[in-house]
């Protein structure tokens, strides 16, 4: 199975500040359509996770601009611009280039 | 507007069996394959399969064959999945998410196997 590893936030953030939250597969998400299978969701404490960037960097609709997603085939980005309070849960990122899907075990975003 | 629909939180005796329904509205439940996750509490993500409610074709993560089965009632755009041989490790929340993209995710259906 491929194995997502995501990173803890060394500090909780403020209010404002940017943010980048990295997730690394144990193998490339590239694949032979040139798409990279890449998923990120946010999860607000007690919700279900929703989905922010799909494809790697391709914002999911209705979701806001200060999120964006890049990487190469096995290293990947999310960055937040203007961190606000209602950013506040766990990141996953969760690969789909091959079954069995799977997650990377979270990265907890807290605001100061 | 797309919702999936899982049922309430269910308490099941050790041995037994759960079957968690998720109803879908607001698109077209034959042109989506429908996905299952399992969140135990305070941990990650686990993906355990998707099923294509056209045919029934289902794919597993190898960790939930022999758990969990998955079926699709077509005519009420409903998705099952039923748990088996229920242990204290199944004790999670469930969710239905629609495939393609997860774009839309049940409310999660929490299932306590407890004596």
């Amino acid at each position: 199975d491929i194995v997502i590893t995501q990173d803890e936030l060394s500090n909780p953030v403020t209010s404002g500040e940017s943010v980048s939250i990295s997730c690394r597969s144990s193998k490339s998400l590239l694949y032979k359509d040139g798409k990279t299978y890449l998923n990120w969701f946010l999860q607000r404490p007690g919700q279900s996770p929703q989905l922010l960037i799909y494809l790697m960097s391709t914002r999911a609709s209705g979701v806001s601009d200060r999120f964006s997603g890049s990487g190469s085939g096995t290293d990947f980005t999310l960055e937040i611009s203007r961190v606000k309070a209602e950013d506040v849960g766990v990141y996953y990122c969760q690969q789909l280039v091959e079954y069995p899907y799977t997650f990377g075990g979270g990265t907890k975003l807290e605001i100061k | 507007e797309v919702l999936l629909q899982q049922s309430g939180p269910e308490l099941v005796k050790p041995g037994a069996s759960v079957k968690i329904p998720c109803k879908a509205s607001g698109y077209t439940f034959t042109d989506y394959n429908m996905d299952w996750v399992k969140q135990s509490h305070g941990k990650s993500l686990e993906w355990i399969g998707d099923i294509n409610p056209n045919n029934g074709g289902t794919i597993y993560n190898q960790k939930f064959k022999g758990k969990a089965t998955l079926t699709v009632d077509k005519s009420s755009s409903t998705a099952y999945m039923e748990l088996r041989s229920l242990t204290s490790e199944d004790t999670a929340v469930y969710y239905c998410a629609r495939g393609y993209w997860f774009a839309y995710w049940g409310q999660g259906t929490l299932v306590t196997v407890s004596a």
